[in-house]
C-alpha cells in the first residue's frame, strides 16, 4: 500500500486563484520535503519541514506540517503561470537514507 | 551548497545495448548518493544508494547496476537495455537532485 499519498493528482486553476496540495504519510515524519519539477527537468527544492506545527513560506508558496507530523499542505496564493509544474512531497521516516516520494500533483495555471 | 551534475540529458538507445549514466557531485565530501527512476504517473522509485566508495545497495531487482568508483562519482549501468528501462533517471545527494537523464529505449 502507498505510504505517502498526495492529493489531488492533478489540478487546473485560473491565474490569480489560490490552491492547496496535500501530502499524507502513514508514518510519523522526521522531515517532509517539497519539490517542484518542470517536465523533463530535475527537482527544485522548495522547503523542508521538521517540527510539528511548523510553517514556512517562500514568495507566494506556504507549506505547513501538522502537529502530529503526518500531514503536510502546500498552499499557493494568487497562482501564476510560472507556478505550473509537478509538485512532489518527499518523506524522511528516519531510516537514515533516501526520501520516499508521493506520486506528485500536476498543476496547470490557465490565463 | 552542493551541486549534482548528470549527463547526458537525453539518450535514445536500442534494446540490448549497454548503458552508462554518470553523476558527479560538487561542494561536499563523502556524500550519500542515490539513483531514482521516475516513470509517468508513478512518482520517484529509489533504485540504488551508496554511502561510500564501492558500497552499493540495491532497492529493487532489475536489469540495472550501479557503481561508485570515486567519492563524488556515481554511475548507473546496464549490460543490455530492455524497453522497460525507459524513464527519467535522477541522481541525488540527500535532498539535492541533478537535472536528470531521459532514457528512451527503442
Amino acid at each position: 500500500s502507498q505510504e505517502l499519498e498526495q492529493s489531488p493528482q492533478s489540478l487546473i486553476v485560473q491565474e490569480g486563484k489560490n490552491l492547496t496540495i496535500n501530502c499524507t504519510s502513514s508514518k510519523t515524519l522526521y522531515g517532509l520535503y517539497w519539490y517542484k519539477q518542470k517536465y523533463g527537468e530535475g527537482l527544485i527544492f522548495l522547503m523542508m519541514l521538521q517540527k510539528g506545527g511548523e510553517e514556512k513560506s517562500h514568495e507566494k508558496i506556504t507549506a505547513k506540517l501538522d502537529e502530529k507530523k503526518q500531514q503536510s499542505s502546500l498552499h499557493i496564493t494568487a497562482s501564476q503561470p510560472s507556478h505550473a509544474g509537478i509538485y512532489l512531497c518527499g518523506a524522511d521516516w528516519g531510516s537514515g537514507y533516501a526520501l520516499n516520494f508521493g506520486k506528485g500533483t500536476s498543476l496547470l495555471v490557465t490565463p | 551548497s552542493q551541486t549534482i551534475h548528470q549527463w547526458p540529458a537525453t539518450l535514445v538507445q536500442p534494446v540490448g545495448s549497454p548503458l552508462s549514466l554518470e553523476c558527479t557531485v560538487e561542494g561536499t565530501s563523502n556524500p550519500n548518493l542515490y539513483w531514482y527512476r521516475q516513470a509517468a504517473g508513478r512518482g520517484l522509485q529509489l533504485l540504488f544508494y551508496s554511502v561510500g566508495i564501492g558500497q552499493i545497495s540495491s532497492e529493487v531487482p532489475q536489469n540495472l547496476s550501479a557503481s561508485r568508483p570515486q567519492d563524488r562519482q556515481f554511475i548507473l549501468s546496464s549490460k543490455k537495455l530492455l524497453l522497460s528501462d525507459s524513464g527519467f533517471y535522477l541522481c541525488a545527494d540527500g535532498y539535492t537532485f541533478g537535472s536528470g537523464t531521459r532514457l528512451t529505449v527503442v
